[in-house]
């Protein structure tokens, strides 16, 4: 069964940095690009970044790029979002996601974690 | 960037109605397109990919279609379970976007 488990989020001030982190389990992680998405509360989602299963190919949406940084280390079956420069309009849940394939591109979500709280305020 | 949109933005039916979501992509997607539904407080559950293909235990109720620009979800027969709300998702290129949401509750 595949799990994905959320963690490192939290309170933190506008303007300083977070690390999230997802533990996966239930299925071969290299072989499976991986991606993040959140979701403000009582809002709508919003892809923020992807990564494919060897690590060469990633994106980001726009409201991220040069801010967030993901990463992966298949050996620890681990994938990152590194969050600099987090801003109120980050606060959201952060869900980390299983892609359909090794490829980031081309991918729709289906296997979802439960999902971490990041709230940006001063 | 893709822009998608949805019609309605919520809606009220009875228990056995069918019921029709609208999603439509700013420019032509071929059917790289997604349905979610996300029940209050619970992580978004695929329901279609390809634009029509059903997922692995969504019942059949449940179908897509459309390809380019214009989707659709049909509900064929509301139940109360399906009280939830709706996305859909271009994954035709990244960035991947999404559609606003539907709300569907029980009249």
């Amino acid at each position: 069964e595949v799990q994905l488990v959320e963690s490192g989020g939290g309170l933190v001030q506008p303007g300083r940095s977070l690390r999230l982190s997802c533990a996966a389990s239930g299925f071969i992680f290299d072989d499976y690009a991986m991606h993040w998405v959140r979701q403000a509360p009582g809002r709508g989602l919003e892809w923020v970044s992807g990564i494919s299963g060897n690590g060469g190919s990633l994106g980001y949406a726009d409201s991220v790029k040069g801010r967030f940084t993901i990463s992966r280390d298949n050996a620890k079956n681990s994938l990152y979002l590194q969050m600099n420069s987090l801003r109120a309009e980050d606060t959201a849940f952060y869900y980390c996601i299983k892609g359909p394939w090794s490829g980031y591109f081309l991918s729709y979500f289906y296997s979802w974690g439960q999902g971490i709280l990041v709230t940006v305020s001063s | 960037d893709i822009q998608m949109t949805q019609s309605p933005s919520s809606l009220s039916a009875s228990v056995g109605d069918r019921v029709t979501i609208t999603c439509r992509a700013s420019q032509g997607i071929s059917n790289y397109l997604a349905w979610y539904q996300q029940k209050p407080g619970k992580v978004p559950k695929l329901l279609i990919y390809e634009a029509s293909t059903l997922q692995s235990g969504v019942p059949s109720r449940f179908s897509g279609s459309g390809s380019g620009t214009e989707f659709t979800l049909t509900l064929g027969s509301l139940q109360p379970e399906d009280v939830a709300t709706y996305f859909c998702q271009n994954y035709n290129s990244a960035p991947y976007t999404f559609g606003p949401g539907t709300k569907v509750d029980i009249k």
